[in-house]
């Protein structure tokens, strides 16, 4: 298994639609949980951090965390072209202290 | 603030030669990591700085990698010799303060140096 699991995609969505980008991380430990997105070519940006149960708003991205299920998710409401890029999920693990990225998962939003 | 400061933005290399990797952090950040990011295997941590002190260099793939970070302001990635497999982006990242619950610092990246061995 996995530490941090991705679904690849990509996933396409028709503009002003609500993305939703899911991850599972193996370890049960695990506090800190992150959504970095990163452009074709271009370095990854963190666009959102979670650490309690529950959701998180920020702007149009909500992220999601349920530490029961080891599950994590990122929504994206009104989705722009622009918001087309690869998302990546980011789990700070405890043993080592750092922070393990998943593969990523492609968004296409289709105008 | 600049931001990371990564050179050379991209190197081509014969097989065999001695690369080296730049980055300059933002300043007052105390941890620096060293990324490389392959089609295969994603984003893999290669090692990691506190307060310019090596931490973990687990993920370091074998003794032809080299890390150090001389100063605050300045770090080194080195690969002797080049293979064709370390063909990749490596991705230099500052963050001020560690990943400690709670804590909202995330990493900021730099822009990366595409490697090609040939």
């Amino acid at each position: 298994q996995k530490e941090v699991e991705q679904n690849s995609g990509p996933l396409s969505v028709p503009e002003g639609a609500i993305a939703s980008l899911n991850c599972t991380y193996s370890d049960r430990g695990s506090q800190s949980f992150f959504w970095y997105r990163q452009y074709s070519g271009k370095s990854p940006e963190l666009i959102m951090s979670i650490y309690s149960n529950g959701d998180k708003e920020d702007g149009r991205f909500t992220a999601q965390l349920n530490k029961a299920s080891q599950y994590v998710s990122l929504l994206i409401r009104d989705s722009q072209p622009s918001d087309s890029a690869t998302y990546l999920c980011a789990v700070l693990f405890l043993y080592g202290n750092k922070l393990v990225f998943g593969a990523g998962t492609i968004l296409r939003v289709k105008s | 603030d600049a931001g990371v400061i990564q050179s050379p933005r991209h190197e081509v290399t014969e097989m065999g030669q001695e690369v080296t990797l730049r980055c300059k952090p933002i300043s007052g950040h105390d941890y620096l990591f060293w990324y490389r990011q392959t089609m295969m295997r994603g984003l893999e941590l290669l090692i990691y700085f506190n307060n310019n002190v090596p931490i973990d260099d687990s993920g370091m793939p074998e003794d032809r990698f080299s890390a150090k970070m001389p100063n605050a302001s300045f770090s080194t990635l080195k690969i002797q010799p080049s293979e064709p497999r370390d063909s990749a982006v490596y991705f230099c990242a500052s963050s001020l303060g560690g990943l400690g619950q709670g804590a909202n610092y995330g990493y900021t990246f730099g822009s990366g140096t595409r490697l090609t061995v040939v």
